[in-house]
């Protein structure tokens, strides 16, 4: 258990459904990171919150939003959703805004039907 | 733009022999470089990491790394190899400027052992 929490751990859903997918940090960490991962794209960076704001953008579809809470678990909301968008989605967390080397939690697996 | 390269996207290797997995990145100063592997239905779990100073990383499972600025590599070895290596193995290097924590992975290596 890396201590970074993702839930669901398995989520299928059709096209054109919105989704949403949750990340708990590890205690004391403020940073989290998305991250997907696909057969074509790889891993991808997504976009990184510390604290509550959003620090970095990465290739994330305007289709795609996430948030980081108060009590700092995020979640990243995918909508419009296409057969493409089918991957594992990872999440991260860190102690501080510019920590590499960080814990990833197990992932989400989205299947869009 | 950061890349990395890792050019052998499925390695075969036998129970007991060594192992070495192969990273080329793309960057003009030191990078911060890491190695994560994967296991299958499992995340990423971060192997070691190379910031700066003595070239040779030592990590978890019995695996080191070494920096070689003059070939732009950062190669993963391991002296013998258990079954329970079999997974996929990931480069990345940490993305400058900014220091955001960003990290730009390779493609991935999976890793096959032969009993």
């Amino acid at each position: 258990d890396s201590g970074v929490t993702q839930t669901p751990k398995h989520l299928i859903t059709a096209t054109g459904q919105r989704v949403t997918l949750r990340c708990s940090p590890r205690s004391g960490d403020l940073s989290v990171y998305w991250y997907q991962q696909s057969l074509d794209q790889g891993l991808q960076f997504l976009i990184q919150y510390y604290n509550g704001e959003e620090r970095a953008k990465g290739n994330i579809l305007e289709r795609f939003s996430a948030q980081q809470f108060p009590d700092l678990h995020s979640e990243l909301n995918l909508s419009s959703l296409e057969l493409g968008d089918s991957a594992l989605y990872f999440c991260a967390s860190s102690v501080d805004r510019e920590s590499y080397g960080y814990t990833f939690g197990s992932g989400t697996r989205l299947t869009v039907v | 733009a950061q890349s990395v390269t890792q050019p052998d996207i499925h390695i075969t290797v036998s129970e007991g022999a060594s192992l070495e997995l192969r990273c080329n990145y793309s960057y003009g100063a030191t990078p911060y470089l890491f190695w994560y592997v994967q296991s299958p239905g499992q995340g990423l779990q971060l192997l070691l990491k190379y910031f700066s100073g003595d070239t040779l990383v030592q990590g978890i499972k019995g695996f080191e790394a070494e920096f070689k600025r003059s070939q732009s590599s950062f190669n993963l070895r391991k002296p013998s190899v258990h079954w329970s290596d079999a997974a996929e193995y990931f480069c990345a290097v940490g993305e400058v400027p900014g220091n955001t924590g960003k990290l730009i992975f390779g493609q991935g290596t999976t890793l096959q052992v032969k009993p």
